[in-house]
């Protein structure tokens, strides 16, 4: 069973760095195949792709936030990192790690995380 | 990048109805990477249809999904209480991977 959590502070000051932690399970991070990706969503707001990095370490970024992100991941601890640099309050949102089926040719993201609320403010 | 458009904002619809969704590319998307989310408050979003029309594992054969190139539907036969929600779409047939603005479906 594959399953997906998200932890990391809830609350961050404006120009302070934000980093997430999502644990996997049911998976390996290190499988040929495997993607995991981040995807935040401000209150009452849509979805926003952040990032995706694949079981090779290939990383891909959102360009309107690529300056910003840093993806990373621990294959012994399964579980992957997302680093976000100079947080606003604009970046306020509930962050989610889904784990992301890219063979077959189709993509689509299957399993989600819980998600975890961050609010930036001083 | 490419725009997904969904189109209404909100539809009012009552249970028992048929409800169309519509998203709309700004370019050619192909079907095999178009896909649809369904999400309700508080929860985190639950993949219904990938491949455009395909359901994902556990969705009841009232969802149904198709079209091609630019336009795409979600269509939900027959509206169980259950339904009503916020869908997305989203393609990654072409860098950056996007998400549409999303349509909520609420009860009339």
């Amino acid at each position: 069973q594959i399953t997906l959590k998200e932890s990391g502070p809830t609350l961050v000051k404006p120009t302070q760095t934000l980093t997430l932690t999502c644990a996997v399970s049911g998976f390996s991070l290190s499988t040929n195949g495997v993607s995991v990706g981040w995807i935040r969503q401000p209150p009452g707001k849509a979805l926003e792709w952040l990032a995706l990095i694949y079981w090779d370490d290939e990383k891909q970024y959102s360009p309107s936030l690529k300056s910003r992100l840093t993806v990373t991941k621990d294959t012994s601890k399964d579980q992957v990192v997302l680093i976000m640099t100079n947080m606003d309050p604009a970046d306020t949102a509930t962050y989610y790690c889904a784990h992301f089926h890219y063979h077959d040719n189709v993509r689509y993201f299957d399993y989600w995380g819980q998600g975890t609320l961050v609010t930036v403010s001083s | 990048e490419i725009v997904l458009t969904q189109s209404p904002g909100t539809l009012p619809l009552s249970p028992g109805e048929r409800a169309t969704l519509s998203c709309r590319a700004s370019q050619s998307v192909s079907s095999s990477y178009l896909a649809w989310y369904q999400q309700k408050p508080g929860q985190a979003p639950r993949l219904l249809i990938y491949g455009a029309s395909t359901r994902a594992t556990g969705i009841p054969d009232r969802f149904s999904g198709s079209g091609s190139g630019t336009d795409f539907t979600l269509t939900i036969s027959r509206l169980e209480p259950e339904d009503f929600a916020v869908y997305y779409c989203e393609q990654y047939g072409s860098s950056p991977l996007t998400f549409g603005q999303g349509t909520k479906l609420e009860i009339k």
